[in-house]
């Protein structure tokens, strides 16, 4: 059964600055891993979108890699900002199906 | 881009009633729909796969009984709690699937429950 685990659950940064979130999942025969945003009391918005056969994904300011053999995926914010607090959702198919399993997200805090 | 609505989006009821959700793909036909719930500080749980014209599957200790679901067409899916309990409040969110692979799953803006 695939777990997906974020680290950390919370991070405060401020404005301008790099990041990277981390998500670690236990099953590596995925069809394809995701990154969402979501905002205070909202639904998902879709960051990124990476195919199992592929190793990163760029839009923008966001970068998303996948080790798939490591089971690790990390999603890099450049030049933060205060926009761009919300919390982060990672999202992995559950082995040869097409079932979403979320990690508990990663709340961002971009400070001004 | 392909969207999704839900409606409504918060609702407020009595312990004991019902209550419909109805998660609709505006601009794309779904053979498949996904229920999921998300409580506070947690993340979203997959609740059922609803597909176009057949019964629900739901995931393990989802009682069927408890949260109905109707795909009666390729852009509708409804969720019906029924006799609603304080813990069945919750953020419902679902989703479409375009073509049937998890690439292509499109997530409404979510409702809120809340049962007094």
């Amino acid at each position: 059964k695939q777990e997906v685990t974020q680290i950390p659950a919370a991070l405060s940064v401020p404005e301008g600055e790099n990041l990277v979130l981390n998500c670690s999942f236990t099953d590596s025969a995925i069809y394809n891993l995701q990154w969402f945003r979501q905002d205070p009391g909202k639904g998902l918005t879709s960051l990124l979108l990476i195919q199992s056969s592929q190793r990163e994904q760029t839009s923008g300011r966001l970068n998303a890699s996948l080790d798939k053999s490591s089971g690790r995926s990390t999603l890099y914010i450049a030049a933060s900002q205060p926009g761009d607090s919300a919390t982060y959702l990672c999202a992995a198919t559950q082995g040869g199906s097409e079932k979403l399993v979320f990690g508990k997200g990663t709340k961002l805090t971009v400070n001004p | 881009g392909a969207v999704v609505s839900q409606h409504p989006s918060r609702v407020i009821c009595k312990s004991g009633t019902s209550v419909k959700i109805e998660c609709r793909s505006l601009d794309f036909q779904a053979t498949t729909m996904f229920w999921y719930r998300q409580f506070p500080k947690q993340s979203l749980m997959l609740m059922a796969t609803s597909n176009e014209g057949s019964k629900a599957t739901y995931e393990q200790g989802v009682e069927k009984d408890k949260f109905l679901i109707n795909h009666a067409s390729l852009t509708l899916s409804t969720l019906t709690v029924t006799s609603a309990h304080p813990e069945d409040s919750s953020f419902y969110i679902c989703s479409a699937d375009r073509s049937g692979g998890a690439e292509t799953q499109y997530f409404g803006p979510g409702t809120r429950l809340l049962v007094l």
